[in-house]
């Protein structure tokens, strides 16, 4: 079975551009979560997807962040316009809904610079 | 409202050696808690959970946890290291339920010298 996907790897941009990352959780997760770590500090919440419906974007930093799960399957993180600060790495996960503990699986992440 | 603290961000061992990587947490609820080890240019792969069973849990490699509540602490160990134990370990807590948000530490990266 394969794991949770990321795409890119690696995204070097400048300031100002827009960036969009992208999720494939595990199939048949209803749970897909965005987490980021900004340098040297601990890796954050950022939003919650059951199926293609928010669940909890208290996380997201600000406006310039847009996260979308079309038809519930993968996820798009979109960054517009990009700022210094946006630099890290993003990871997502996914789950099922098993009751009162649904692992979470980690990607890879993908790991932003912006220049 | 829940929070880790990780007690050091860089930790050297000498192969063979004890591994104790220092956790502690805050939970206003009864937590789950979590050990995440990421090796290098990979994610992150749970290494052992508690969900309220056995108080001392058992992971992957040969890793162990124990959860102590009235130190509010969730020290991982492993009795030798290995070389291959290098990578960076995150410390992490949610609440119980099915849909929870995981709080992590900052990491601590693991140093095993020959």
């Amino acid at each position: 079975e394969a794991g949770v996907t990321q795409f890119p790897s690696h995204s070097v941009i400048e300031k100002g551009q827009t960036v969009t990352l992208r999720c494939d959780p595990i199939s048949g997760h209803d749970n897909l979560y965005w987490y980021r770590r900004v340098m040297g500090k601990e890796i954050k919440f950022l939003l919650h997807f059951v199926k293609e419906s928010k669940q909890d974007e208290s996380g997201m930093p600000n406006n310039r962040f847009l996260a979308e799960r079309t038809g519930g399957t993968y996820s798009t993180l979109k960054v517009q316009p990009a700022e210094l600060e946006d630099s890290g790495v993003y990871f997502c996960a996914s789950s099922q809904d098993r009751g009162s503990y649904n692992e979470q699986f980690f990607g890879p992440g993908t790991r932003l610079t912006v220049l | 409202a829940q929070s880790v603290t990780q007690l050091g961000s860089h930790v050297s061992v000498s192969e063979g050696a004890l591994v104790l990587l220092r956790c502690n947490y805050s939970s206003s609820v009864p937590p789950y808690l979590f050990w995440y080890v990421q090796y290098p240019n990979q994610g992150l792969q749970l290494l052992l959970k508690y969900t309220s069973a056995a108080t001392l849990v058992k992971g992957i490699n040969g890793f162990e946890a124990e959860f102590k509540k009235s130190e509010t602490s969730f020290h991982l160990t492993k009795p030798s290291a290995h070389m291959s134990d290098a990578a960076e370990y995150f410390c992490a807590v949610s609440g119980t339920g099915g849909y929870q948000k995981v709080t992590f530490g900052t990491g601590t990266k693991l140093q095993v010298i020959p």
